[in-house]
């Protein structure tokens, strides 16, 4: 089955700098890549995804990069403000809508 | 995207006995799936329900300890039965996506269950 490894598990920044977060992906035929965020005590929900025909997506300060060949793909937050504190996952679904998650990174942003 | 609560929203329970967490979504769907997310983890599937079928269970999850109904397309319970305090988590059902929208699931707002 699919096995997706995310990296950091932590990570602290201060507002206004960049973060980065990433993930690695095993089954190739994995074509949908969702990131969700969950604020404490609060359910996941989808912020940004990615598609294995696109290499890059962006809205607004997020924006997700897909590498197929090497099967990576990262989450990018540019000028991060505090209301970016939360936990990240990173997924990788093979048509199913059955997502393999991974572990989660906790970003810390200071003001 | 689709409406989902579930009930209750947390509950603390003695070992031993079983609690039932219901989910209501707001528009017909054919899969709902139920996970956990234990203290500081990501998310575990521990099962898909579809109506009209039994749910099917992820490796390390039975029937017997985690028993799932789907009576209609809009609505799912799932029972921990037997609790102990290894069962404390948050319990989250989602849904499938809605047609022409994104190919993720969305997810309910949670059960946050403590067992003593």
């Amino acid at each position: 089955g699919e096995n997706v490894e995310q990296h950091p598990s932590t990570l602290s920044v201060q507002e206004g700098d960049s973060a980065v977060i990433k993930c690695t992906y095993s089954d190739s035929a994995s074509n949908y890549f969702p990131w969700y965020k969950q604020e404490l005590g609060k359910r996941p929900q989808l912020i940004i995804d990615i598609r294995s025909n696109v290499g890059e997506k962006k809205d607004q300060r997020i924006a997700v990069t897909l590498n197929k060949t090497a099967k990576h793909f990262s989450l990018h937050i540019t000028e991060t403000q505090p209301e970016d504190s939360a936990v990240y996952f990173c997924a990788a679904t093979g048509g199913s809508y059955i997502p393999t998650f991974g572990r989660g990174t906790s970003l810390i942003v200071h003001p | 995207s689709a409406v989902i609560s579930q009930k209750p929203s947390r509950d603390i329970c003695q070992r031993g006995t079983s609690l039932t967490i219901q989910c209501q979504v707001d528009s017909q769907v054919t899969m709902m799936f139920w996970y956990r997310q234990q203290p500081g983890q990501s998310l575990t599937l521990i099962a898909t329900a579809n109506q009209g079928s039994e749910a099917t269970y992820e490796s390390g999850f039975v029937i017997d300890k985690f028993p799932i109904s789907r009576p209609n397309l809009t609505f799912s319970t799932l029972t921990v039965s037997n609790m102990s305090p290894e069962d404390s988590s948050i319990y989250l059902c989602s849904v499938e996506p809605p047609r022409g929208g994104t190919d993720t699931q969305y997810f309910g707002p949670g059960t946050r269950l403590t067992v003593l």
